[in-house]
């Protein structure tokens, strides 16, 4: 367990609709980070924060968005989804911004029919 | 951050040493080199990192050769449960808060009976 909660597990949707991934970091982690893995990309950085505020910002679309709250939870937003937006979204939290040593959620897998 | 090179693919008998390498022929003097490794699906899992000394933990060894050009994972005793995709990465030190770890494509290891 890396202490780090991702919910939902799973989610099946349809395309052009939105969801919210949440995630809550371990106790005392400032850093939260989003990756995405889908079965042809391997895992691709999308954004980081860190105490709040976005620090870092990797191959993330438009329809995308996330954002860290005063309790240092995360949400990403994903809308207007699409087939191909079908993948594994993983959290990763640090303590600082310095992610030598991540530790990662159990992902949220996201299916879009 | 360097580029690393991994093989795709190793296999391991059960109860042997998995030695897994990593090429990073251009890293710099203050990159370190991290290895997470991710069991089938799970978030991935930090193993091991180092600057320029070998290094050991409860999980494994990581060998840095004098040139720093390569790197060798060493898992000393090899399970079923070792099963899994092993990801090589090199990371500058920052200091700052905005950072992110660049996963590449990793060797799938596969342990074998």
């Amino acid at each position: 367990d890396s202490g780090v909660t991702q919910t939902p597990k799973h989610l099946i949707t349809a395309t052009g609709q939105r969801v919210t991934l949440r995630c809550s970091p371990r106790s005392g982690d400032l850093s939260v980070y989003w990756y995405q893995q889908s079965l042809d990309q391997g895992l691709q950085f999308l954004i980081q924060y860190y105490n709040g505020e976005e620090r870092a910002k990797g191959n993330i679309l438009e329809r995308f968005s996330a954002q860290q709250f005063p309790d240092l939870h995360s949400e990403l937003n994903l809308s207007s989804l699409e087939l191909g937006d079908s993948a594994l979204y993983f959290c990763a939290s640090s303590v600082g911004g310095y992610p030598g040593e991540l530790f990662f959620g159990e992902g949220s897998r996201l299916t879009v029919l | 951050d360097a580029k690393t090179t991994q093989p795709p693919s190793m296999d391991c008998a059960e109860g042997r040493a998995a030695n897994l390498p990593c090429n990073h022929s251009t890293i710099s003097g203050n990159e370190y080199v991290y290895w997470y490794r991710q069991i089938h699906s799970q978030g991935p899992q930090y193993i091991i990192h180092g600057l320029k000394n070998n290094e050991t933990n409860e999980m494994a060894s990581l060998i840095i050769t004098e040139d720093r050009k390569s790197s060798t994972l060493i898992l000393p005793h090899a399970t079923l449960r070792d099963t899994a995709v092993y990801y090589c990465i090199v990371r500058g030190d920052y200091t700052g808060t905005a950072s992110k770890l660049t996963f590449g494509t990793g060797t799938r290891l596969q342990v074998t009976l």
